[in-house]
C-alpha cells in the first residue's frame, strides 16, 4: 500500500464553486502536511503548510488535517479559472529526508 | 531572484547515448533532490543530497547517477538511457530537506528516449 493516496480526478467545477481535495495516508509518524500546486509544464509550488492536526486558512484556501483519521483536505472557496492546476498533497516526518507525495488531483475550473 | 535552474528544458535522445541534465540553485541550500513525474505514478524521488559529497538513493535510483561536487550544482546523469526513462524530471532544493522545509522546484526537463 502506498503511504499517501490521492484521487487523481480529473475534477471539473464551474467558476465560483467550492472545491474539496483530499488525501489519506498510512504512516502515523507524519507531522508536516503540505499542498503543492502545479500548473501545466511547470514545477510544483508550495501552496499551504500545516503542522500536526487542525485547520489553516489563507485567503480562499483552507487546509485541514485530521491525524486520528489520517486524512487531509484542501478547500478552495470561490474557485477561479486560474485555480486550474494539479494539486499534490505531500507529507513528512520529523526526520524524513524525502517528502511523500500523493499522485496529484487535476482540477479544471470552467468560466 | 531565488530559483532552481534546470537545463535543458526538452531533450530527445536515443537509447544508450549518455546524457546529463544540469541543476543549479542560488539559495545556498544544503539539500537537493531529483524527481521524475509520470502519468498515474506521480512524483518519485530518484536521488537526494544533504550536502556536498553526500548523496543517497531515493525510491527509483536504477539507471541514474548523481554527483554533488559543489553546493549549488546537482547534475543528473543517465549513462545508458533506455525508453523507460522517458519522463518529466524535476530538480528541487531546500535548506536542510527535513520536516516542514519548503521545496523549491525547477521548471522541469522533458526527456524522450527513442
Amino acid at each position: 500500500q502506498k503511504e499517501v493516496e490521492q484521487d487523481p480526478g480529473p475534477l471539473s467545477v464551474p467558476e465560483g464553486a467550492i472545491v474539496s481535495l483530499n488525501c489519506t495516508y498510512s504512516n502515523s509518524a507524519f507531522q508536516y502536511f503540505m499542498w503543492y500546486r502545479q500548473y501545466s509544464r511547470k514545477g510544483p509550488e508550495l501552496l499551504m503548510y500545516t503542522y500536526s492536526s487542525g485547520n489553516k486558512e489563507d485567503g480562499r484556501f483552507t487546509a485541514q488535517v485530521d491525524k486520528s483519521s489520517k486524512y487531509i483536505s484542501l478547500f478552495i472557496r470561490d474557485s477561479q479559472p486560474s485555480d486550474s492546476a494539479t494539486y499534490l498533497c505531500a507529507m513528512n516526518s520529523n526526520s524524513g529526508y524525502a517528502l511523500n507525495f500523493g499522485k496529484g488531483t487535476s482540477l479544471l475550473v470552467t468560466p | 531572484e531565488a530559483q532552481v535552474t534546470q537545463n535543458p528544458r526538452y531533450l530527445i535522445t536515443v537509447t544508450g547515448k549518455k546524457l546529463t541534465v544540469t541543476c543549479s540553485q542560488n539559495m545556498n541550500h544544503e539539500y537537493m533532490s531529483w524527481y521524475r513525474q509520470d502519468p498515474g505514478l506521480g512524483l518519485r524521488q530518484i536521488y537526494y543530497s544533504m550536502n556536498v559529497e553526500v548523496t543517497d538513493k531515493g525510491d527509483v535510483p536504477e539507471g541514474y547517477k548523481v554527483s554533488r561536487k559543489e553546493k549549488r550544482n546537482f547534475p543528473l546523469i543517465l549513462e545508458s538511457p533506455s525508453p523507460n526513462q522517458t519522463s518529466l524530471y524535476f530538480c528541487a532544493s531546500s535548506q536542510t530537506g527535513v520536516g516542514s522545509e519548503k521545496l523549491f522546484f525547477g521548471s522541469g526537463t522533458q526527456l524522450s528516449v527513442l
